[in-house]
């Protein structure tokens, strides 16, 4: 079946560092690739997403690129401030209306 | 105002008793989710459903009935609750014409089972 692997469980960054999160997938169809943020005591929400057509998705700094070879999804951002940390969820729509949930990646940045 | 609202919050409950978690959301969707949030496991699709009186089967429904009473009104029912469903749970609403790819999430609540 379909499913999202992300294999850390936390990142530590200070103020202005670079983040890479690692995201991979696997699925027999051509999904749309999504990322969600979740700040502490909130909902999810959607950060960006990238479809097979557009294969780059940016919002709030924040970048991410489809690559089909690899089957990726990284998420980056240049620049982290404090207010960046929470907890970010890599995440497909393989067919119907089911969103697959990776296990989350908590960012702690120290100011 | 918030589109997507969950009560309780937080629920308290023994092994065995029987839990009812209820979602609104008041953005004219079609679609409604049932979600669980455990550490290590991310989100886990538990139902969904499509408009009033439908329901889909999630990933991870064992020891789960929901029921979708309205377009606005969408229950999870737990009726033996074990403490394998402590949990935080979140219930989620998405547009049909997006296919669910922005689903927008509600405050989530605490339930524990002693």
């Amino acid at each position: 079946g379909d499913s999202v692997t992300q294999k850390q469980g936390q990142v530590t960054l200070s103020e202005d560092d670079f983040l890479f999160i690692n995201c991979t997938y696997s699925t027999t169809t051509y999904p749309t690739l999504l990322w969600y943020v979740q700040y502490l005591g909130q909902g999810p929400q959607l950060l960006l997403k990238v479809t097979t057509a557009n294969n780059k998705g940016i919002s709030r700094g924040f970048e991410a690129t489809y690559d089909k070879g690899t089957t990726s999804f990284h998420l980056q951002k240049a620049s982290v401030q404090e207010s960046d940390s929470a907890v970010y969820f890599c995440a497909l729509v393989a067919g119907g209306y089911k969103v697959v949930f990776g296990s989350g990646t908590r960012l702690l940045v120290s100011p | 105002e918030a589109a997507v609202t969950q009560s309780p919050r937080n629920k308290v409950t023994v092994t065995g008793g029987n839990v009812t978690l209820s979602c609104r959301q008041t953005n004219s969707h079609n679609y409604m989710y049932w979600y669980r949030q455990d550490t290590g496991h991310g989100l886990r699709l538990i139902h969904y459903s499509y408009g009033a009186g439908n329901l889909q089967i999630g990933d991870v429904p064992d020891g789960y009935k929901a029921t979708r009473t309205t377009q606005e009104d969408f229950f999870l029912l737990l009726e033996l609750a074990s403490p394998s469903q402590t949990s935080l749970y979140f219930c989620a609403s998405s547009d049909a014409r997006d296919r669910g790819h922005e689903q927008y999430f509600g405050p989530g609540t605490r339930l524990t089972v002693l």
